[in-house]
């Protein structure tokens, strides 16, 4: 089966600059990836996607990037803000119709 | 407002007494799906349904039912509770798995003694 898994299992970044958040995956059939954001207590919240056929996206003040040479996912977080301290989560879908979770990594932000 | 609501939020059962965990969401999406959340392990997908009357299992269903009778309602059955259910479960609605973003309902804590 797929293997999700993330690298660090704890980030700690100072407010203000940029965070990095990386995801590996086992499966070279995985064409659909999305990010989650879990702060305590509630539920995962999308962040970004990403299709297999791009190796970037943006949004506000996030940037995912997917290099399938490696099956490696990032999550980059510019000018990180005390707000973006949670867990994040990346998900891969390969063709069937259920995703698959990594186990996260949590994000401190230093004030 | 758009969501996902779980009902209840919190539950501490017996073991083998019959449970039901509620889901709405009032996106008229497709797509609803159940997880279990475990510490170390992450989100694990229980049972997902693409449409009404449309259900299938996940990567965990053992000692877990659903049913998807109405588009905005896709509840989670359990018939015989055991302790190794106790978990945090959330429900997700989506236009599909591959359209857009998944929405999370704000999850129930469920422990079975």
């Amino acid at each position: 089966g797929e293997s999700v898994g993330l690298h660090l299992p704890t980030l700690s970044v100072q407010e203000g600059d940029n965070s990095i958040i990386n995801c590996a995956y086992s499966n070279s059939a995985s064409d659909y990836f999305i990010w989650y954001k879990q702060e305590s207590g509630k539920g995962p919240q999308f962040i970004i996607d990403i299709r297999s056929n791009m190796d970037k996206r943006q949004g506000q003040r996030v940037t995912v990037l997917l290099n399938k040479t490696v099956k490696h996912l990032s999550l980059q977080i510019a000018a990180t803000q005390p707000g973006d301290s949670a867990v994040y989560f990346c998900a891969e879908k390969a063709g069937a119709n259920n995703l698959f979770f990594g186990t996260g990594t949590r994000l401190t932000v230093i004030p | 407002e758009a969501q996902v609501t779980q009902n209840p939020r919190y539950l501490i059962t017996v073991t083998g007494k019959k449970l039901t965990v509620t889901c709405s969401q009032n996106m008229n999406h497709e797509y609803m799906s159940w997880y279990r959340q475990d510490p170390g392990l992450g989100l694990r997908q229980i049972y997902y349904s693409m449409n009404v009357e449309v259900t299938d299992k996940g990567d965990v269903p053992e000692g877990y039912k659903v049913s998807r009778k109405e588009k905005r309602n896709f509840p989670l059955i359990l018939e015989s509770p055991s302790p190794n259910q106790t978990s945090l479960y959330f429900c997700a609605s989506s236009l599909g798995t591959g359209i857009g973003s998944a929405f999370f309902g704000q999850g129930t804590r469920l422990t079975v003694v």
